[in-house]
């Protein structure tokens, strides 16, 4: 598989207990928002997603949080496993004017057992 | 990865030559897209194709050109490698226009000497 080595913000968290990854966008046209986990050796995979008219959506274990008064989105991971250490990426899509989206550059997780 | 193929995986190249890499999916997917990872740029777009023979161009473009002669093939040419085209390269597919989440290849870690 492929990966880079990356030179990211990293966030080491304990088996068991909950992780926030931040993001903060940069085009308040934004309007959907989306949450990717790459893997070591992998491509990205999608996670979960948020439209603008929305402030919080929950999946397994997930919840994305969206703040778009300062431009800020969050990842939340309840009880983080370590199955969970991967690279998050954030990602602003703009619908109007045509296709365009911007993905941030990421943060490492890390989950010490 | 399921769905989506990349070929070659890994490909070491003197600067000058000529490479193409192709990316197949079987997902009858629309919307085909030619990514770069580098360490610090997080994914930039190449090219990106919204139907057979309909491509445009992405933020990082120069020094590439794509193809899409058939529906699940998407093809990435360097015409003259460089070393500044050392990269992960990634190809992802999405449904369409409504559809942002997007699903991505394995990766293709192409190297120019």
């Amino acid at each position: 598989g492929e990966s880079v080595g990356l030179h990211l913000p990293t966030l080491s968290v304990q088996e068991g207990d909950n992780s926030i990854i931040n993001c903060a966008y940069s085009n308040s046209a934004s309007d959907y928002f989306i949450w990717y986990k790459q893997e070591s050796g992998k491509g990205p995979q999608f996670i979960i997603d948020i439209r603008s008219n929305m402030d919080k959506r929950q999946g397994q274990r997930v919840t994305v949080l969206l703040n778009k008064t300062v431009k800020h989105l969050s990842l939340q991971i309840a009880a983080t496993q370590p199955g969970d250490s991967a690279v998050y990426f954030c990602a602003e899509n703009i619908s109007t004017g045509g296709f365009k989206t911007i993905f941030g550059a990421g943060t490492r997780l890390f989950v010490k057992a | 990865d399921a769905g989506i193929t990349q070929s070659p995986r890994h490909k070491v190249t003197e600067t000058g030559t000529p490479v193409t890499l192709r990316c197949h999916q079987t997902e009858n997917h629309r919307y085909m897209y030619w990514y770069r990872q580098d360490p610090g740029h997080g994914l930039r777009l190449i090219h990106y194709s919204y139907g057979v023979k309909d491509t445009d161009k992405g933020e990082v473009s120069d020094g590439y050109s794509v193809s899409r002669s058939k529906t699940e093939d998407f093809l990435l040419t360097l015409e003259s490698a460089t070393s500044s085209q050392t990269s992960v390269y990634f190809c992802a597919i999405s449904r369409g226009p409504d559809s942002y989440e997007q699903y991505f290849g394995p990766g293709t870690r192409l190297t120019v000497t």
